[in-house]
């Protein structure tokens, strides 16, 4: 079975710039989650999806935003990109919108803002 | 603030011996916690959890012990292997909460020497 899957690998963007993420969850998982994990660091959190509506949000500016799609894969846009945007973009999916199903991460997009 | 702190970022350890990875916490919503470990290249595997209602898990090789009054989780690895060598990431979520969204530590990177 394919596990969460993500494009592209990686990504050149320069400051100012909009980028567009993708994610495809496993099989049957009906909730896609988003984080940002920078050099150093651990993931951040970003969005939650569930059955296409918002589930949850982080402690992010509004240019980036996020969307579910009917058959629940989902999009990460980044508008007006700063040089603090370049990390690691991580993409989980469940089965459930609750805390104790587990999420399975996919690989990441790396994102290098110039 | 950082509401999940691992304050070891790395860790030496023989093949064989325990390995003792620590986590801090200071909110008090949070009853759900995890163990992540995480490969170059690859987004975070889930390897254990544990409950709130619980002082300890164990899963064949990992245990993970909690002290919800310290406010602090370990996860010992007995017998380390050098096959274990990654960074482990401790992440907290508040099951009260509509989603499932993950706060997670800075990581330790674990090193089992041969």
């Amino acid at each position: 079975d394919a596990g969460v899957t993500q494009s592209p690998t990686h990504l050149i963007k320069t400051r100012g710039q909009h980028v567009t993420l993708r994610c495809s969850p496993i099989s049957g998982h009906k909730s896609v989650s988003w984080y940002q994990q920078v050099l150093g660091q651990g993931p951040q959190f970003i969005f939650q999806y569930y059955e296409k509506e918002e589930r949850g949000r982080g402690n992010f500016p509004d240019r980036f935003s996020a969307r579910q799609f009917p058959n629940y894969s989902s999009e990460l846009n980044v508008n007006a990109l700063l040089l603090g945007d370049s990390a690691l973009y991580l993409c989980a999916s469940t089965r459930g919108a609750g805390a104790y199903n587990e999420q399975f991460f996919g690989p990441g997009t790396r994102l290098t803002v110039l | 603030d950082q509401q999940v702190k691992q304050n070891s970022p790395s860790l030496s350890v023989q093949e064989g011996r325990i390995s003792i990875l620590n986590c801090d916490y200071t909110n008090s919503m949070f009853d759900y916690f995890l163990w992540y470990k995480k490969y170059p290249a690859e987004g975070p595997t889930f390897l254990i959890s544990i409950s709130s209602i619980k002082d300890k898990n164990e899963d064949g090789r990992f245990t993970v012990f909690l002290n919800k009054s310290a406010k602090h989780l370990s996860l010992h690895i007995v017998p380390s292997q050098p096959g274990d060598s990654a960074v482990y990431f401790c992440a907290a979520s508040a099951s009260r909460n509509a989603g499932n969204m993950l706060t997670f530590g800075g990581g330790t990177r674990l090193m089992v020497k041969p």
